[in-house]
């Protein structure tokens, strides 16, 4: 079966710019994540999607940051404006519930740099 | 809140040694544990799980058993090869919270030389 797909592979913006990755999951799977993972450190949730309804979404920064799953399939995620720090490997991964001991499928993820 | 912490690495191994990296838990309630691989040049992949006390997860020569009375997970291996050289990340979802939220360690990198 595919897997999750994400795009684009690397982008590399100045920091106030704005950025958007996407992120098409499993077909058929309810539950999607988006996660940062910056360099040295372990993945860290940003949001989850049960369809197309929001989970949970307690560390992701609002100010900035905004992710949207139309329809229950595709997602995107977007930064505006960024900031250095904002510097990471951004995860999608999906699952069929979202339930406890299932296992997620992660794709390749996209590098952000800002400069 | 459910954290998760990994012993420091990277852990540099001679091919066919033994490999322990420990992983302590904490949480509410009875949590799903597994631990996730990460190859250079490759996405996050799903390694072995446990999902009640006493489980023991394996797969590919990789064992790993949910001690819930020491709150512990450790990812062992009898003889490592070159090619299990990655990044290890335990992790756990469930418990007391039913988002399915996968919490990550830190991660511990694996170098194995022949």
């Amino acid at each position: 079966e595919a897997g999750v797909a994400q795009s684009p592979r690397y982008k590399i913006i100045e920091k106030r710019q704005s950025v958007a990755f996407w992120c098409n999951p499993i077909s058929g799977h309810a539950t999607l994540y988006w996660y940062q993972q910056i360099l040295g450190q372990g993945p860290k949730l940003l949001i989850q999607f049960q369809n197309n309804g929001v989970v949970d979404d307690s560390q992701l920064p609002k100010d900035r940051f905004s992710a949207e799953r139309l329809k229950g399939v595709d997602s995107t995620l977007k930064i505006q404006p960024a900031k250095l720090e904002d510097s990471a490997v951004y995860l999608c991964a999906s699952s069929s519930q979202g339930t406890a001991n299932e296992k997620l499928f992660f794709g390749s993820g996209t590098q952000l740099s800002v400069l | 809140g459910n954290s998760v912490t990994q012993m420091e690495g990277p852990v540099t191994l001679s091919e066919e040694a033994f490999l322990t990296i420990n992983c302590t838990y904490t949480a509410t309630g009875y949590p799903s544990l597994f631990w996730y691989v990460q190859y250079p040049g490759e996405g996050l992949q799903l390694l072995l799980k446990a999902t009640k006390a006493d489980d023991k997860g394996s797969n590919k020569g990789f064992e790993a058993t949910y001690r819930k009375e020491t709150t512990s997970f450790h990812l062992e291996k009898g003889s490592v090869q070159v090619s299990d050289s990655a990044v290890y990340f335990c992790a756990l979802r469930g418990g007391s919270s039913n988002t399915g939220k996968l919490i990550f360690g830190q991660g511990t990198t694996l170098q194995v030389k022949p």
